[in-house]
């Protein structure tokens, strides 16, 4: 399975935005790009996804590199509901499961 | 809006008992999985369940593990006899469709202690 690198942790100040990165060398043709969220306590909650063009929805913006090595999830404007730590994960079109890394513990400072 | 749901939420038991946790999947979804995350490490993957049967399994998922659909709503995980290192946040997801691009929802978690 392709493996993913993120940051351990990254701060960043309320409303503010936040770019988290993930790097992703090894990616085959056919895997997409995941990012999903775990807030404390909770399970974890799909955040948004893309194969090889950027794409945005309500919760976040994510752009992909054009060699597909490395993504970014950018949060426009942090909110202290934001605290989570954040899974980038490559899932291709014959897996089923997800492959989870440590994430990016993402904390947001008032 | 469509959710995944888990019941208990929290389970104790004594070692080697059998535990069933049960979730109820989004009910148009065909796809179903069971994840378990230990207290501060990461999620892994347990089993994937497509058309009444196992489609994936990982290592953790030995002979004590069993899921079951045994209606057209819920999906069970049965550990036959549980062990210490068992204790862990059990999560339960489901997709719709196939493929890579495709969202997994997950439940809220069944916390799961063994004494």
């Amino acid at each position: 399975d392709a493996k993913t690198t993120q940051p351990n942790s990254m701060e960043s100040n309320e409303e503010e935005p936040v770019h988290l990165p993930c790097n992703h060398s090894t990616i085959s043709g056919t895997d997409y790009i995941h990012w999903y969220r775990q807030l404390p306590s909770q399970g974890p909650e799909y955040v948004i996804h893309g194969l090889t063009s950027n794409v945005n929805n309500r919760m976040a913006s994510l752009a992909i590199a054009e060699d597909r090595k490395s993504s970014t999830l950018i949060l426009h404007r942090a909110t202290l509901r934001d605290a989570a730590v954040y899974y980038c994960i490559l899932r291709g079109d014959s897996n089923y499961q997800l492959i989870w890394g440590a994430g990016t513990k993402l904390i947001i400072k008032p | 809006e469509p959710e995944v749901t888990q019941t208990p939420s929290h389970q104790v038991t004594q070692m080697g008992q059998e535990v069933i946790l049960r979730c109820v999947p989004i009910s148009n979804h065909l796809y179903f999985y069971w994840y378990r995350q230990i207290l501060g490490q990461k999620v892994e993957f347990l089993v994937s369940f497509y058309n009444n049967e196992i489609s994936e399994k990982s290592e953790i998922f030995d002979d004590q593990f069993s899921v079951e659909r045994p209606d057209g709503s819920n999906f069970t995980l049965k550990i036959r006899s549980t062990k210490l290192e068992d204790s862990a946040m059990y999560f339960c997801a489901s997709n719709g469709l196939a493929g890579g691009g495709v969202t997994q929802y997950f439940g809220p978690g069944t916390r799961l202690l063994v004494l």
